[in-house]
């Protein structure tokens, strides 16, 4: 079974500039997240969606960060315009159920970097 | 408080046991997790447990679950150079929003020869 894959692994920005991250989730798994994690920090929320829908985006900076899962598998993160504090890993997990277990797998992350 | 809190740093030798603890904060968490994070990857389920349970063994990895005081702890038996990484534990809240993991800060485990 195939993991969660992102893309790309690494990316180098400067502050002002646009930048898009993608995930593809595990088959057939209806829920995914987003997290950032910082350098020495443990990974933070940003959004959840069960399918296409939205179900918890409480932490994401809306003024400059955005999301979608059009059709409720790939889903992309994009931040505009960027700014040094941004400069993370971003990672991307997906879980089969939405329930108490709330197993979720993770991708390897997009490190980006914003100078 | 708010953060789920862990120790920095713990350094132990090829072959000992490793212990590493974590102070979370909603006494209703359901479930509770430890996860592995190695350099430049993911982060890999070890293992969870339900909350009530207190003990949880799965090969060389035991976790131990105080509910009264909020605490949890993970012990990797005979600790190899394999195991050096950063762990993670996390708590399980239902929220308005859904089931949301809170992440402690990671403990960086590093296994000398």
């Amino acid at each position: 079974e195939a993991g969660v894959a992102q893309s790309p692994r690494y990316k180098i920005i400067e502050k002002r500039q646009s930048v898009a991250f993608w995930c593809n989730p595990i088959s057939g798994h209806a829920t995914l997240y987003w997290y950032q994690q910082i350098l020495g920090q443990g990974p933070k929320l940003l959004i959840q969606f069960q399918n296409n829908g939205v179900v918890d985006d409480s932490q994401l900076p809306k003024d400059r960060f955005s999301a979608e899962r059009l059709k409720g598998v790939d889903s992309t993160l994009k931040i505009q315009p960027a700014k040094l504090e941004d400069s993370a890993v971003y990672l991307c997990a997906s879980s089969s159920r939405e329930g108490a277990k709330n197993i979720q797998y993770f991708g390897a992350g997009t490190r980006l970097s914003v100078l | 408080g708010e953060d789920v809190e862990q120790s920095l740093f713990l350094s132990v030798r090829e072959g000992d046991s490793s212990v590493i603890n974590c102070t979370y904060t909603d006494s209703s968490s359901t479930y509770l997790y430890w996860y592995k994070q190695e350099p430049g990857a993911g982060l890999q389920l070890l293992t969870y447990i339900f909350s009530n349970m207190d003990m949880k063994q799965d090969q060389r990895l035991t976790v131990l679950l105080n509910k009264k005081d909020k605490h949890l702890s993970l012990r990797i038996a005979d600790t190899q150079t394999g195991d050096s990484a950063i762990y993670f534990c996390a708590e399980s809240k239902i929220t308005g929003g859904g089931n949301k993991l809170t992440f402690g800060t990671g403990t960086q485990l590093k296994v000398e020869l």
